[in-house]
């Protein structure tokens, strides 16, 4: 089993519309879990870190469920601008500063 | 203030060849990580350096090395090159002592023919 798991999609939604996203992680150790968005051909850059009571930054809802070992991405009101690779990341298990990264899942939003 | 910057941007090497990467970590960042991406797969860890040692690696052969300079400046050096070493490599420099801070370059992309 891969330490992240993500649907890799695409995902090809039309403006306005509300996507979400999942992720499943196996160490149960992990401490820190993140969002990154990555365009095509480019790098990865953070979108936002995952916190255990959930966290909005816009039209963004990040959520994580540390029993079930699941983080979500939410988003809303979805814009042409959105259309990337979202990539699920995860932190801290045993001391290790290393992130692990999914695969990644592409959302596509079309006019 | 320069963010991480990496060189070349692209590069085509002959099987076999040998490959050197080079990666200039943000200013105020010590630490530097190294990560291979091929198309359609997310960024996997090839190692970290800190101190101008080897502090931790990833699943990847001895083919891959690298270094660590005095002014925190890192290169990926990979010998012996396969077809299957075609990816975009990608630098990300930290924050000193806590991985905070993560922040990646734009990446080289090899093409080994």
């Amino acid at each position: 089993r891969k330490e992240v798991e993500q649907d890799p999609g695409p995902f090809n939604v039309p403006e306005g519309a509300t996507v979400a996203f999942n992720c499943t992680y196996s160490n149960s150790a992990s401490q820190s879990f993140f969002w990154y968005r990555q365009d095509c051909r480019k790098e990865p850059k953070l979108l936002m870190s995952v916190y255990s009571s959930g966290n909005e930054d816009g039209r963004f809802t990040a959520q994580l469920n540390r029993a079930s070992q699941y983080i979500s991405l939410l988003i809303r009101d979805s814009k042409l601008s959105d259309s990337a690779t979202y990539l699920c990341v995860v932190r801290g298990a045993g001391g290790s500063y290393i992130p692990t990264f999914g695969r990644g899942t592409s959302l596509i939003v079309h006019p | 203030d320069a963010g991480v910057t990496q060189s070349p941007t692209h590069l085509i090497k002959t099987r076999g060849q040998q490959v050197t990467l080079r990666c200039s970590p943000k200013s105020g960042h010590d630490t530097v990580s190294w990560y291979q991406q091929a198309l359609g797969q997310g960024p996997q860890f090839i190692f970290q350096y800190y101190e101008e040692e080897e502090r931790q690696r990833g699943n990847f052969p001895d083919r891959f090395s690298g270094h660590q300079f005095p002014n925190y400046s890192s290169e990926l050096n990979v010998n012996a090159l396969l077809l299957g070493d075609s990816a975009l490599y990608l630098c990300a420099s930290s924050l000193p002592g806590t991985g905070n801070g993560y922040t990646f370059g734009s990446g080289t992309r090899l093409t080994v023919v």
